[in-house]
């Protein structure tokens, strides 16, 4: 079975520093996705950026970057010089692969981030 | 291009009712997932749709159901609400073969 592990429930972060989000997995699958959601206090949840299992290079989309260690089995997210929309819920989530079309996302706990002016 | 829409945003409802939620996905996609998300179960996969036919589904009784229509338009149906019930249902939808789900606003449903 699937599972994400996010170890901090939450984080207090100075505006302009950077800040990594920890993600751990666990999947008996060799093919697998991982993403980066973002919460707001509003609900929806919006995509921030994707891993997959074979990709070589580590995912980078703008201010966000995936540090992506597979023998480690973590997927940390990486936001550089965070500002104060940042702060939100971030969640971790996985999805298996080899099954194809499984859309099935798991997501781990979340973690809330703060960021303070 | 239009995002996911969920209507309605927000519901109350009394136990043993039943509710209606509904997902419109982007134009284009022909999967549709749903969530629920609450404080101590964190998010949990309901179930998901692909042209019409469920193709997947999660730990949850069968109070819980859906259907997809033609259009990919899909509806969850939960009936003999229980207190436990009171979520934010999130739906996304997604083009098979493109690894990005997109969520919709979420409906808040509130059960009293």
């Amino acid at each position: 079975a699937q599972k994400i592990t996010q170890t901090q429930p939450g984080m207090f972060v100075q505006e302009k520093e950077a800040v990594t989000l920890d993600c751990t997995y666990d999947t008996s699958d060799q093919s697998y996705g991982l993403f980066w959601y973002k919460q707001p206090s509003s609900g929806e949840m919006i995509f921030l950026i994707y891993q997959g299992s074979y990709d070589e290079q580590n995912a980078t989309e703008g201010r966000y970057s995936l540090n992506f260690q597979k023998a480690r089995k973590s997927a940390n997210l990486v936001i550089s010089a965070s500002q104060l929309g940042d702060s939100a819920m971030y969640f971790c989530a996985m999805r298996e692969l080899s099954n194809f079309g499984n859309e099935k996302l798991t997501f781990g706990t979340g973690t809330r981030l703060t960021i303070i002016p | 291009k239009a995002g996911v829409t969920q209507t309605p945003r927000y519901l109350i409802k009394t136990r043993g009712q039943q509710v209606t939620l509904s997902c419109s996905p982007i134009s284009g996609h022909r999967s549709v997932s749903w969530y629920q998300q609450t404080p101590g179960q964190g998010l949990q996969f309901l179930f998901e749709y692909f042209s019409e036919t469920q193709r997947n589904k999660g730990n949850f009784p069968g109070r819980f159901s859906g259907r997809q229509f033609s259009n990919s338009r899909s509806e969850m149906n939960v009936s003999t609400l229980e207190l436990g019930d009171s979520a934010l249902y999130l739906c996304a939808s997604g083009r098979t073969g493109n690894h990005e789900q997109y969520f919709g606003p979420g409906t808040r449903l509130t059960v009293t």
